[in-house]
């Protein structure tokens, strides 16, 4: 197994330019999320999804958008992007309870991470 | 709404000294709690997690924690470092009541290890 891939490792993007931030994972876990980390601040969950076609805002949704046509992939979009969104991005996924028992609830796997620099 | 809250952002310590980074979470009925480590330029890994059961837990490299549920609490705590321990650590709770199965991670604690 992969595990979680995340593409691009790096990026740099020129204000208001767009991109897509790409994840995928192999595992058939039914919840993904994409987090933004942050000096000082931790990890902050931007979006989430459930399952294919169920996606939901996190703590700080605003200037992303995700989708999630399949299972395995869940990419964030940047509209617009802006300096203040310079930051280490993470995916990750996980199983949901019931589903795989209560051993393996919720134990989130991480992508490598997208370091995003904004100019 | 959930919050986690580790006090020390930084926590310098010899090596082969024990040490202890704290976790304090707001109240909940249930609560699922995890410990994740980070080394440099690397994702999170799982350290350990509480679910049930025993309030003590243990994890890979040495490393236990303690669910204290009077303190809201969920310490992390391990006998003897090493160098190869200095990372940064995440506490994390994930609160079932809620249904929406979110996680809410703490600012981390950054662990140096001295020779």
């Amino acid at each position: 197994n992969a595990g979680v891939t995340q593409t691009p490792k790096f990026q740099v993007l020129k204000t208001g330019q767009s991109m897509t931030l790409q994840c995928a994972q192999d595992m058939n876990h039914e919840y993904m999320s994409w987090y933004r980390q942050d000096p000082g601040m931790g990890l902050r969950l931007i979006h989430y999804s459930v399952g294919a076609g169920i996606t939901d805002q996190g703590e700080v949704p605003n200037g992303y958008n995700v989708s999630r046509s399949t299972t395995e992939d869940f990419p964030l979009r940047l509209l617009s992007a802006a300096p203040s969104q310079t930051s280490v991005y993470f995916c990750a996924s996980s199983y949901i309870l019931g589903l795989a028992g209560e051993s393996s609830y919720n134990e989130q796997f991480f992508g490598p991470g997208t370091r995003l620099t904004v100019l | 709404a959930q919050s986690v809250t580790q006090l020390d952002s930084q926590v310098p310590v010899f090596e082969e000294a024990p040490v202890e980074l704290r976790c304090n979470y707001s109240s909940s009925v249930s609560v699922y709690l995890f410990w994740y480590v980070q080394y440099p330029n690397q994702g999170l890994q799982l350290l350990l997690k509480y679910l049930s059961g025993s309030t003590l837990v243990k994890g890979i490299n040495g490393f236990e924690a303690e669910f204290n549920k009077s303190q809201t609490s969920f310490h992390l705590r391990k006998p003897s470092v090493h160098i190869s321990d200095t990372a940064e650590y995440f506490c994390a709770v994930s609160d079932i009541t809620s249904g929406t199965y979110k996680y809410i991670f703490g600012t981390g604690t950054r662990l140096k290890v001295l020779a």
